[in-house]
């Protein structure tokens, strides 16, 4: 099974400023690699899939890159409404994993 | 547009069997190129993938749990169904049902649309 280990666990920034979490794999996946923005009391949100691609609607303030063990989500210029939990997850010999999360929380 | 949601008891006592369905409504379970998929979350903590099956019933399952589920599709009623055997109150978890992109068509690879999710507690 291939682990993802995010990092750090929790962040804390304040509105206007960059965020760099990080999302690396015990093994190699590629590209196949997805970011999901989660907040309180509501389901997960797709944000990027194939590791650098924006799913449709999400702002260009979010960015993703990587391949191979290494991936990085990047908020370019953080807004209120980007504080919340995000996850990292995989697919490898359709099979997939979600790394254990990094709270995105207001400093 | 394309909505799941899940349905199934809320309580199941331990030891014995958790059983979810999801239906898909706004489009096809038959579509080629979508998993349909079980995903479940523990409370205030991280997402654990349980299975996927295709339209086909062709299954993909998490090694750790492959010994207690079934996931089951029945495309005449357009849903697809969970069912965890022998549960204990590790069991305990919100658990979404979801589509998954298995093509360069769609979101490859991703989760890209969930039902709200479901409350399963295992308690005597």
């Amino acid at each position: 099974e291939i682990v993802l280990t995010q990092s750090p666990a929790t962040l804390s920034l304040s509105p206007g400023e960059r965020a760099t979490l990080s999302c690396r794999a015990s093994q190699s996946v590629s590209s196949y690699l997805a970011w999901y923005q989660q907040k309180p009391g509501q389901t997960p949100r797709l944000l990027i899939y194939d590791a650098s691609n924006r799913a449709t609607g999400i702002p260009a303030r979010f960015n993703g890159s990587g391949s191979g063990t290494d991936f990085t989500l990047t908020i370019s210029s953080l807004e209120p409404e980007d504080f919340a939990v995000y996850y990292c997850q995989q697919s490898s010999n359709w099979r997939q994993t979600f790394g254990q999360g990094t709270k995105l929380e207001i400093k | 547009q394309v909505q799941l949601q899940e349905s199934g008891p809320g309580l199941v006592k331990p030891s014995q069997t958790l059983s979810l369905t999801c239906t898909v409504s706004g489009g096809s379970i038959s579509s080629g190129g979508y998993y349909w998929s079980w995903i479940r979350q523990y409370p205030g903590k991280g997402l654990e993938w349980i299975g996927n099956i295709y339209y086909t019933g062709s299954t993909s399952y998490n090694p750790s749990l492959k010994s207690r589920i079934t996931i089951l599709v029945h495309t005449s009623k357009s849903q697809f169904s969970l069912e965890v055997n022998s549960v204990t109150d590790a069991d305990t978890a919100v658990y979404y049902c979801a589509r998954f992109c298995s093509s360069a068509s769609c979101y490859r690879f991703a989760f890209d649309i969930w039902g709200q999710g479901t409350m399963v507690t295992v308690s005597s």
